[in-house]
């Protein structure tokens, strides 16, 4: 069955610095794979995500994500982080049942920005 | 304008009511979603519906009900049965038949919160 572990319920950076949110996902096909952001009270806008080709996925805001079949990552990253990326962060995989898709969501990941 | 439009953004309930949660889509999908949200906790899914009159229930359908009478609509009931029932509620829709990705686009989100 697929499932999606994110590393680190909370991650703090300060403003200008890199941003790395880290997801792995287990599979047994090759994935479709997720990255959304949720800003409070505000539902989720997507923000880049992986079906096939370019392993390397930009996505809105600067963020991008690579991935690594290896590894079964998917990490999120964004060299300068800006005040405005403090938010919720999501990585997803989709799950094949029943003739269907459906998204298997990670806990989230809480960014905050610091001056 | 297309989208989803949840209503209402707040909603305060008395323990014992039931009250009834708004999805409205007009983005032509077939698939519909209703998710839970807590602090801490990501997404849990409680119903979908794939096609009109027809749904399954998710992870945590329990005190909850949905129907599916038309393919813009599907409305979420939060029963008395549901024990906490305080959390923020986030519809979402895709486009699901084979070879599509499960890539999901949601509501802005219902937060409820019982007295």
């Amino acid at each position: 069955a697929q499932s999606v572990t994110q590393l680190g319920s909370h991650v703090s950076v300060s403003e200008g610095a890199l941003v790395l949110l880290r997801c792995n996902y287990s599979s047994s096909v090759p994935p479709y794979l997720f990255w959304y952001v949720q800003y409070p009270n505000q539902g989720l806008q997507l923000l880049l995500k992986y079906t096939t080709g370019a392993t390397l996925v930009k996505g809105i805001n600067g963020f991008e994500a690579e991935f690594k079949k290896s590894e079964t990552s998917f990490h999120l990253t964004k060299p300068s982080a800006h005040m405005s990326d403090a938010a919720e962060y999501f990585c997803a995989v989709t799950m094949f049942s029943g003739g269907y898709n459906k998204l298997i969501f990670g806990a989230g990941t809480r960014l905050a920005v610091h001056p | 304008d297309g989208g989803i439009t949840q209503s209402p953004k707040y909603l305060f309930r008395k323990e014992g009511q039931n009250v009834t949660l708004s999805c409205e889509q007009n983005l032509n999908h077939d698939a519909m979603y209703w998710y839970r949200q807590d602090p801490g906790q990501g997404l849990r899914l409680i119903y979908y519906s794939q096609i009109v009159n027809d749904f399954q229930k998710g992870d945590i359908a329990e005190g909850y009900s949905v129907s599916r009478e038309k393919k813009e609509s599907f409305p979420l009931t939060v029963t008395s049965a549901q024990k906490n029932p305080t959390a923020f509620y986030l519809c979402a829709v895709s486009d699901p038949g084979q070879g599509r990705t499960g890539e999901l686009f949601f509501g802005e989100g219902s937060r409820l919160t019982v007295l």
